[in-house]
């Protein structure tokens, strides 16, 4: 396991389908972010788990997202009946407790969404 | 709230040449930890360097290091003898260090081009 990837690594969906992306941290790694990055702008924050459990939840995050992560290891996002401000990439990062790099955040290669 | 600014959208150095890169943030915590991503085109973004805001020393690694100034909540990146694939978006982040969430707070980031 070299790293944290992300599957798609593009998507291309019609207003008002539901897309679905999935996270896959690093082995070790107990927690997971969610972050939205558009166009000229730094990532911003929608969501954390700490294994399992969804601790936090950006107001970013609208009805129409959920995320989910099982057994406290890959993790999903989905959007339901997206709209053309949802295009954006979407990350996904991950950091483990416990080491000396804990409050480091390990990157995937993001998720780029179009809405047409 | 936390808010990190980088204030230059765009910055542009020889090869060679030393750059130095702005980030202010604004707290109220009195410890957090100040970090430097690179997002190089199209690639994932990767850890340059951080910074623990108690300790008082400077962090260095090679040819990158911060000049971390805690009362004016300045934290700067400085890159010595510029390489072509340290063009980059380089993003500052904010996390703060007993947040249960440990999520991070980005800049806009700064577009850095380094020219033969």
């Amino acid at each position: 396991d070299t790293g944290v990837s992300q599957d798609p690594r593009h998507k291309i969906t019609k207003r008002g389908q539901n897309v679905t992306f999935r996270c896959d941290p690093i082995s070790e790694h107990n927690r997971l972010y969610w972050y939205r990055q558009t166009l000229g702008q730094g990532p911003e924050f929608l969501t954390y788990f700490q294994n399992e459990a969804q601790l936090e939840k950006s107001r970013l995050l609208s009805d129409r997202f959920s995320a989910e992560r099982p057994k406290g290891s890959f993790s999903t996002l989905e959007i339901q009946r997206t709209e053309q401000g949802d295009s954006a990439m979407y990350l996904c990062a991950s950091s483990s407790r416990g080491s000396l790099t804990y409050n480091e955040q390990f990157f995937g290669p993001g998720t780029r969404l179009t809405v047409l | 709230a936390q808010t990190v600014t980088q204030s230059q959208p765009e910055m542009s150095v020889q090869e060679a040449e030393t750059v130095t890169l702005s980030c202010t943030y604004d707290t109220s915590e009195n410890n957090y930890y100040l970090f430097w991503y690179k997002q190089p085109p199209s690639r994932q973004m990767i850890l340059v360097i951080r910074q623990e805001a108690y300790k008082q020393q400077n962090a260095t690694e090679n040819r990158f290091s911060v000049n971390f100034q805690k009362a004016a909540k300045s934290f700067s990146l400085k890159i010595s003898d510029s390489q072509l694939g340290d063009t980059a978006m380089y993003f500052c982040a904010f996390m703060k260090h007993d947040s249960g969430t440990y999520k991070y707070i980005f800049g806009t980031g700064t577009r850095l081009k380094v020219l033969a």
